[in-house]
Order: C-alpha cells, then sequence, then structure tokens
C-alpha cells in the first residue's frame, strides 16, 4: 500500500507560482499518481493525474522524476480562490487500496 | 457533468438512533464510497461497493454498514450512533476503482447529541 507525505501547510503570495510535493517512496508498478483540490465545505475535486514526467492541464502541472518516488503539483500564478487543500493519492486504476492522507493546506495571501 | 448527491447537508441526530446517509450518483459507474472526513486525520475510507449488493470494508468500517441496492444509490448506516461519529461524511463514486478520478458529494455533517 503506497501511502503519501506531504507538507501540512504552505502560505503564498497572490500571483506566485506554487509547487507542493509530495513523497510515495512505495508506489508500485501499475500505480498512477493522483491530485485532489478541496474547498471548505464542499468534496474534493480532481485536479490532474499522471504516471511519469510531466502531464499539464489547464489549471495545474504535474512533475513525476524518473523514480516516481515524488511528485510535485505546481500552480501558476496563484489567486485567492486556490486557497484549499490539495491531496496526493498514487494507486493502480482499478483497485480500492488507496489513502487519502491529511493534504496540504494552501493559504494564498493578498 | 457527473453529479453526486448526497441526502442533507446538515443532520442532527441523538445518541442510540439509527442513522441512514444517502448517496445518489447519475453517471452509471461501478464503484462508490464512503468516507468521514476529521480535523488532523484527512479523508479516511469507511465502506467502498464496486458492484450492486457487493461491498468491502475500508479503514474504519467499525460501527457502520452499507446498503447497494441499486447501481446508482449507496447508502451508510449507522446502526446505533454515538457521539465520535461526529463528522462530515463524503460520497463519491468512479468508473473503476479507488484511483480512477472520484467524484465527490457536497457532504453531509452529522452531529450525534
Amino acid at each position: 500500500l503506497a501511502k503519501t507525505t506531504q507538507p501540512i501547510s504552505m502560505d503564498s503570495y497572490e500571483g506566485q507560482e506554487v509547487n507542493i510535493t509530495c513523497s510515495h517512496n512505495n508506489i508500485a508498478t501499475n500505480d498512477y499518481i493522483t491530485w485532489y483540490q478541496q474547498f471548505p465545505s464542499q468534496g474534493p475535486r480532481f485536479i490532474i493525474q499522471g504516471y511519469k514526467t510531466k502531464v499539464t492541464n489547464e489549471v495545474a502541472s504535474l512533475f513525476i522524476p524518473a523514480d516516481r518516488k515524488s511528485s510535485t503539483l505546481s500552480l501558476p500564478r496563484v489567486s485567492l480562490s486556490d486557497t484549499a487543500v490539495y491531496y496526493c493519492l498514487v494507486g493502480e486504476p482499478g483497485a480500492n487500496n488507496l489513502f487519502f492522507g491529511t493534504g496540504t493546506r494552501l493559504t494564498v495571501i493578498p | 457533468d457527473v453529479k453526486v448527491t448526497q441526502s442533507s447537508r446538515y443532520l442532527v441526530k441523538r445518541t442510540g438512533e439509527k442513522v441512514f446517509l444517502e448517496c445518489v450518483q447519475d453517471m452509471d459507474h461501478e464503484n462508490m464510497f464512503w468516507y468521514r472526513q476529521d480535523p488532523g486525520l484527512g479523508l479516511r475510507l469507511i465502506y467502498f461497493s464496486y458492484d450492486v449488493k457487493m461491498k468491502e470494508k475500508g479503514d474504519i468500517p467499525e460501527g457502520y454498514s452499507v446498503s447497494r441496492e441499486k447501481k446508482e444509490r449507496f447508502s451508510l448506516i449507522l446502526e446505533s450512533a454515538s457521539t465520535n461519529q461526529t463528522s462530515m461524511y463524503l460520497c463519491a463514486s468512479s468508473f473503476r476503482g479507488i484511483a480512477d478520478t472520484q467524484y465527490f458529494g457536497p457532504g453531509t455533517r452529522l452531529t450525534v447529541l
């Protein structure tokens, strides 16, 4: 079971790029890396998923080094509305043994 | 758009009561999940279901049971509510499994007095 480790909290000023790193030393060959965002009083929302190298969508980028033991979620030019908790998950599609963890609380400061 | 709905946003019950939390998804997903979320503990999986009438225990199933009689509906049951079950309960669904994209409902904040 691949568990993840993330910083508990981070602060950033508006307009800056934010990088949140997740460690997953026990990642298995078939595991994918997925990030979710959760705003207060809402359920988590899928942001991005990747297997290796780099994935980019309209919201974020995901960087995964060759050994895949960590990953970095990059949020470009954050705004106040990006204040949320960000969760990193690792698991095999179709599997049902996964650990959500406590996430990283990002606070964007004006 | 996938929609996952939960029967109540807020619920207040008394100790010992039987509590039903309902979740419905409209995307014909095979898998459905119930989590609870507590400050400092993140999301913890209670139960999940990968097919109608099928269920598996998650990390913290004690004190809970589930029912999935129809594909679109997944119910969480607290047989005898206790104060330590006061929490935010989140339902989710996915097409293939827990590592596939999960779509979450808005959550039910349950208070047990």
